[in-house]
């Protein structure tokens, strides 16, 4: 069964340091998207991508974030100058195989813990 | 706006004991649809099930079933017969309005003691 993989599963970083989250999607969903889910809360939505631009972030996503797919398979979670409160299991989900963007669920990866020390 | 509401923080049961997990939801749109997700506590995201507006219509797969009521705007879920491998925390999610974003709530944490 096709499945969303997240690398690395555990990061660990100085605060102040740059980390770049990855996530190989499914191959044939059209969708992509990071959330986040700060120990013990809610999963909240950061940022949806499609055809190769951002179409959604929340006001959590600012300048400190930034996303890309810089290779055609690789999607990535770029933060830049990590502090203390951006640790946090990290998930890519992707979805619309069909194209509908509203008719089809989200598929998760199985996430990356990030420890900011 | 949306908004996703789980009041029930968490719930233990009894092995083999019914349990049902509540969600109510928040939306102006007439479109929308509805998600519940399992998360173990080796903590990825399962799918489980996916409800749309115009669909009413209850499922049940296995030990599991879901009520959807638009006239209360709530989606519950029910385990029959909960089994240990059951615990983990259940999330209610909504996606409306268009966006591509999905709203969870604050999730329910389940544990089945033997």
């Amino acid at each position: 069964e096709p499945e969303v993989t997240q690398t690395p599963s555990h990061q660990v970083t100085q605060m102040g340091q740059e980390v770049i989250l990855r996530c190989v999607p499914i191959s044939n969903h059209l969708y992509f998207y990071w959330y986040r889910q700060i120990l013990g809360q809610k999963v909240e939505f950061l940022v949806s991508f499609y055809n190769n631009e951002i179409s959604e972030k929340s006001e959590i996503f600012d300048d400190q974030f930034s996303v890309e797919r810089p290779d055609g398979s690789n999607f990535t979670l770029k933060i830049r100058s990590t502090k203390l409160e951006d640790s946090a299991m990290y998930f890519c989900a992707t979805s619309g195989e069909t194209g509908d963007r509203m008719n089809t669920e989200a598929f998760f990866g199985q996430g990356t813990r990030l420890t900011v020390v | 706006a949306q908004k996703v509401t789980q009041a029930q923080t968490e719930i233990s049961v009894v092995e083999k004991e019914d349990v049902t997990l509540d969600c109510v939801y928040e939306t102006r749109d007439t479109t929308y649809y509805l998600f519940w997700y399992k998360q173990p506590p080796s903590g990825e995201l399962v799918f489980l099930i996916r409800r749309n507006s115009f669909d009413e219509q209850n499922e049940i797969s296995g030990r599991y079933s879901w009520n959807f009521q638009k006239s209360t705007s709530s989606f519950n879920f029910t385990i029959t017969a909960s089994q240990v491998v059951d615990s983990a925390v259940y999330f209610c999610a909504l996606k409306s309005g268009g966006y591509q974003k999905v709203t969870f709530g604050t999730g329910t944490k389940l544990q089945v003691i033997p």
